[in-house]
Order: structure tokens, then C-alpha cells, then sequence
């Protein structure tokens, strides 16, 4: 079946500009995180989204970012007036959650964004 | 809070020779851990975790991790390593199991002909 997909694959932005980034869960998952990861470092922790409701963004960065997950599936990540300390590859992951009373927490990832802020 | 430290960036190896890849953790509580794969052009895929039960776990193409409790550690091995296991590898933690996760910085394993 379909994997974890995200688009664009590559963005390249302006500093200054605005950019938003979309993630396509895998369906039926009801557990969405978003991870940025720089270069040379490991994933580190966004926020976290189980079905429409926000349940951390203690990682984000600042209030230039913002997640949303209105349906409880798609999730776009929007990024502010983009800083260069902003490039990074923008991960997103989603695990089947709590579901009929059973857990399953692999994430799975997708390919992520690659954002370049000039 | 919990951190992850990998001790080394780049592990450099022969192809047929083992490897170990080390990982060591901190935390107050007790935790779920992961090592996770990146192979190139594509995105992370977990490789083997342990939850509880036995310290020893072991992955579908010849890996294993050894949880060792008194030590925080998880360290990674492979007894011949092949160029397809080229790779950045990622130890990671996490408190509860459908929670964040946290990453170490990675250890590339570069396979050497």
C-alpha cells in the first residue's frame, strides 16, 4: 500500500517568503508527527497531531511555525517569514495509534522536504 | 528528559568484517528504544526495537541490539557487513510508545571494498 507521502520533495525560498508543507499520512493512521532535520543531525521532534487535535508542539521552533490538521489527515506545516537558520529537511511521520483499542506505535516515515532558505 | 549519544559520526569498515555501531542513552524513566536506517535517497525505516522482554533483539537482515540496562546503553552489531547495509543509522528514544521520538545525531556506515 501507499506509504507516508510529502510534497514538495524540494523548496527553495526567498527569506522572508512564506512556505507551506504538506503531508499525506498513511491512511487510517491516527497518529501524525512532524521532525526537522538538519544537516549532519539526527530528526528532532516538531509536534504531534492524533487525529485533528494538537496534542504537543513544545518542539516548535517558534510562532513563525504552525501545524494544522483540520480532517484529522492531510497536515500542512506553514513556516513564517522563512529564516536561513530554517533550511533543513521537514519530516513527516504517522503510526496507526490508538485504534478499536489496540496500539500500534511504528512510525513510519515519509521521504520529507527539503527546504533551502536563500 | 531523555538525550541520545551516538560516540561515533562515521564508522568506516570492510565489507565482511563485523561492525558495532554504539548508542548510549539517558533518562529517568524507563524507555522504548529504536535504531532506525536512512539509506541513501530514502527516508528512515526502523530497523529493530526493543520494548521490554528480552535485552536482545535482532532485525530481518542480520542486525541486533543489546539492551543493557546498568550501562544506558543499546549498542548495534553485525557480525559481516555487506555494501548494501551502507547507510546513516539512528538510535532513538522514546518515554511512552505513541510519543515523539528522539533521535540520536547518526552514525554513517560506510562499507569499504
Amino acid at each position: 500500500g501507499a506509504g507516508v507521502s510529502q510534497s514538495p520533495r524540494y523548496k527553495v525560498a526567498k527569506r522572508g517568503q512564506d512556505v507551506a508543507l504538506r503531508c499525506d499520512p498513511i491512511s487510517g493512521h491516527v497518529s501524525l508527527f512532524w521532525y526537522q532535520q538538519a544537516l549532519g543531525q539526527g530528526p528532532e521532534f516538531l509536534t504531534y497531531f492524533q487525529n485533528e487535535a494538537q496534542l504537543d508542539k513544545s518542539g516548535l521552533p517558534s510562532d513563525r511555525f504552525f501545524a494544522e490538521r483540520p480532517e484529522g489527515s492531510v497536515s500542512t506545516l506553514k513556516i513564517q517569514r522563512t529564516q536561513q537558520e530554517d533550511s533543513a529537511v521537514y519530516l513527516c511521520a504517522s503510526s496507526l495509534g490508538y485504534k478499536s483499542g489496540y496500539l500500534s506505535y511504528e512510525q513510519y516515515f515519509g521521504p520529507g522536504t527539503r527546504l533551502t532558505v536563500t | 528528559a531523555q538525550s541520545v549519544t551516538q560516540l561515533d559520526s562515521q564508522v568506516p569498515v570492510f565489507e565482511e568484517a563485523p561492525v558495532e555501531l554504539r548508542c548510549n542513552y539517558s533518562s529517568s524513566v524507563s524507555v522504548y528504544l529504536f535504531w532506525y536506517v536512512q539509506y541513501p535517497n530514502q527516508g528512515l525505516q526502523l530497523l529493530l526495537k526493543y520494548l521490554s522482554g528480552s535485552t536482545l533483539v535482532e532485525s530481518i537482515n542480520g542486525f541486533e541490539a543489546e539492551f543493557n540496562k546498568s550501562q544506558t546503553s543499546f549498542h548495534l552489531r553485525k557480525p559481516s557487513v555487506h555494501i548494501s547495509d551502507t547507510a546513516e543509522y539512528f538510535c532513538a528514544v522514546t518515554p511512552n510508545r505513541d510519543d515523539k521520538i528522539i533521535f540520536g545525531k547518526g552514525t554513517r556506515l560506510h562499507i569499504l571494498p
